[in-house]
């Protein structure tokens, strides 16, 4: 059960675009579409932003969206605001039938 | 309103044991998939175990045979069972309770309770 791979750190000006990858194996990202993203503020409880690779659930900005290619993931965030600011954890279903966490990425807005 | 509150963290020497406790409420733990995640301080998120609905339970390596996570419905709790703690335990536990509609993403999640493990 290794970590997924995520970039450890990302950053981006208000109203841009960014992107956080997630890059796993056929063994869990690959071979499922179970991949979650979670925003997580310092001393706070995750909060799901991304739930089976692209589902956005209630409550959470459309400026969030997710995607997959092969055995990577990514979260796109468009017009970035500084409440954006936090640190962002990709997970994956695996094929042991357990789940798996990337080693998160701090997302600094300028 | 959806609630998880977790109770039972605290100090514990190595190779001891603790209960941690996830209280419900605003809808059933026995209808819902439920998860443990830990966080070690400065670290990332580590799952550590999730329940199903049909009570199928599964558990990350690292746990694995020292870990359980029973639930009592009649309480409308979850429950972590630690056994044979290490330091490398130590952490902020949190429960959460699944995404409707999904099978591995966790929408409600609790405050968190510290396990420090030393001696």
């Amino acid at each position: 059960q290794s970590a997924l791979t995520q970039p450890a750190s990302v950053s981006g000006s208000p109203g841009q675009s960014i992107t956080i990858s997630c890059t796993g194996t056929s063994s869990d990202v690959g071979g499922y579409d179970f991949v979650s993203w979670y925003q997580q503020y310092p001393g706070k409880a995750p909060i799901l932003m991304i739930s089976d690779v692209s589902h956005r659930p209630s409550g959470v900005s459309n400026r969030f969206s997710g995607s997959k290619s092969g055995n990577t993931a990514s979260l796109t965030i468009s017009g970035l605001q500084a409440e954006d600011e936090a640190d962002y954890y990709c997970s994956s279903y695996t094929s042991s039938s357990t789940l798996v966490f990337g080693g998160g990425t701090k997302l600094t807005v300028l | 309103e959806v609630q998880l509150v977790e109770s039972g963290g605290g100090l514990v020497q190595p190779g001891g044991s603790l209960r941690l406790s996830c209280a419900a409420s605003g809808f059933s733990a026995s209808n819902s998939y439920m998860t443990w995640v830990r966080q070690a301080p400065g670290k990332g998120l580590e799952w550590v175990s999730v329940i199903y609905t049909g009570g199928a339970t599964y558990y990350a390596d690292s746990v694995k045979g020292r870990f359980t996570i029973p639930r009592d419905n009649s309480k409308n709790t979850l429950y972590l069972q630690m056994n044979s703690l290490r330091a490398e335990d130590t952490a902020v536990y949190y429960c959460a309770r699944g995404l409707v509609g999904s099978t591995t993403a966790f929408e409600y999640w609790g405050q968190g309770t510290l396990v420090t493990v030393s001696s």
